[in-house]
Formats: C-alpha cells, structure tokens, sequence
C-alpha cells in the first residue's frame, strides 16, 4: 500500500526568509503524481504545486517549488520569501492511476513578522 | 472556478442520531470524495464515487455510507452517529480520473457527536 508521510508536525519561519517542508513517500508504482495543498485558517484546501513522477525536472511555481528526489521518495516543498499569508497547514499527496489521493498528516507552518 | 459547497460548516448531533452531510459541486465533476481530517492523521479517505450511482470504500469506511444520485451531489451518511466520529469533514471534487487531476475542495463540515 501507499503512504505518505511527513515527519516536521509544525515549522516556523521568519518574514521574507525561506523554509523547506519535507515529504516521503513509499509506493512499488514507476508513475504517479505528488502534490502539495494548503490549508489556510479559513480551511479550504487549495492546490499548491504538482509533479508528475517521469518528469526530472523539479515543478515550481512563483515562490514555491519543488525538490523531488524519486529514487529516494522524496518531495520536499520549499517555500522562498516567505509571506504571512502562507501561514497554513500544508499536506503532501500521491496520486496513482485511478486520481484517489493519499495524504500525509501535514505540517503547521507559521510566518512570523 | 470549480465551487464544492458543502452544506454545513458546524454541526452538533447527539449519539446515535442519523447524520446527513451534504456536499455539490457545480463544474460537471466525474469524481467526488469524502475524507475525514483529524490532528495528526492529516486527511483519511472515507468513501469516494466516479460516477453517478457508483460508489467505493475508501480506507476507512466503517460506520459510514454514501450516496450519489445526481453528478453534482454527494451525500455523507452516519447510520448511529458515535463519539469518535466527531472530527472535520472534506468533500472534494475532480474533474475525471486522471491521476493528475488536482482536487477541488468545499470548506468543510466541523462535526461534534455528544
């Protein structure tokens, strides 16, 4: 079976520095997908960055990208330039074929000013 | 923008009662998924559809049922709403099942059984 995991329950990072949330994740498929969601206090769960597991080069998108690293199952999200309102709960998930979606229990992310 | 409204932001049933959650989307979404999301265990899938009148077991589908009757609408169910069901409820939708379709989710249902 496939799990996700991410190990950092809570992170904090100054204003306009960068942090880095870690994800694994263990499966036997050689194709899949892995996305990072944000959850603000607000609650709803929005997309942050995708990578598709065949493409080497790592996804990014504005402030946040990507490290992915297959032979070792790693997904690490980095965020640069950090901004108060990226204060949030961040979930890893995998995807396979099928589009059902794993998760990881998530990392709290504070930005402090 | 794909909107999933889900009925209810707080809801506090007593032990035992039948629980309704219901959740529409409006962007012809094939799939739609309930997870429950619980401190420290991130997001657990409950129970999930593809179609209209299909339905799947998710990992932890025990004491839950669901239905699908319309494409928009996917409706949680708890028979005999119990203690340890209190915890926060995600439907979300996707467009169809490819594994790179993103999930689109509602604002959740914050549920309290008492």
């Amino acid at each position: 079976a496939q799990t996700v995991t991410q190990s950092q329950p809570e992170m904090s990072v100054q204003e306009a520095e960068t942090v880095t949330l870690s994800c694994t994740y263990d499966t036997s498929e050689s194709n899949y997908y892995l996305f990072w969601y944000k959850q603000p206090p607000s609650r709803q769960m929005i997309l942050v960055i995708r990578q598709e597991a065949y493409k080497q080069q790592n996804a990014t998108e504005n402030r946040f990208s990507v490290n992915f690293q297959k032979a070792a199952k790693s997904f690490s999200l980095k965020i640069s330039d950090s901004q108060l309102g990226d204060t949030a709960m961040y979930f890893c998930a995998f995807s396979n074929q099928g589009g059902k979606l794993i998760f990881g229990q998530g990392t709290e992310l504070s930005v402090k000013p | 923008d794909v909107k999933v409204t889900q009925s209810s932001r707080y809801l506090v049933k007593r032990t035992g009662e039948k629980v309704f959650l219901e959740c529409v989307q409006d962007m012809d979404h094939e799939n739609m998924f309930w997870y429950r999301q619980d401190p420290g265990l991130g997001l657990r899938l409950i129970y999930f559809s593809y179609d209209v009148k299909m339905k799947e077991k998710g990992d932890i589908p025990e004491g839950y049922s669901v239905s699908r009757e319309k494409k928009e609408r996917f409706s949680l169910i708890l028979e005999s709403a119990s203690t340890n069901q209190t915890s926060m409820y995600l439907c979300a939708s996707s467009l169809d099942r490819a594994w790179n379709s993103p999930l689109h989710f509602g604002n959740g249902t914050r549920l309290t059984v008492t």
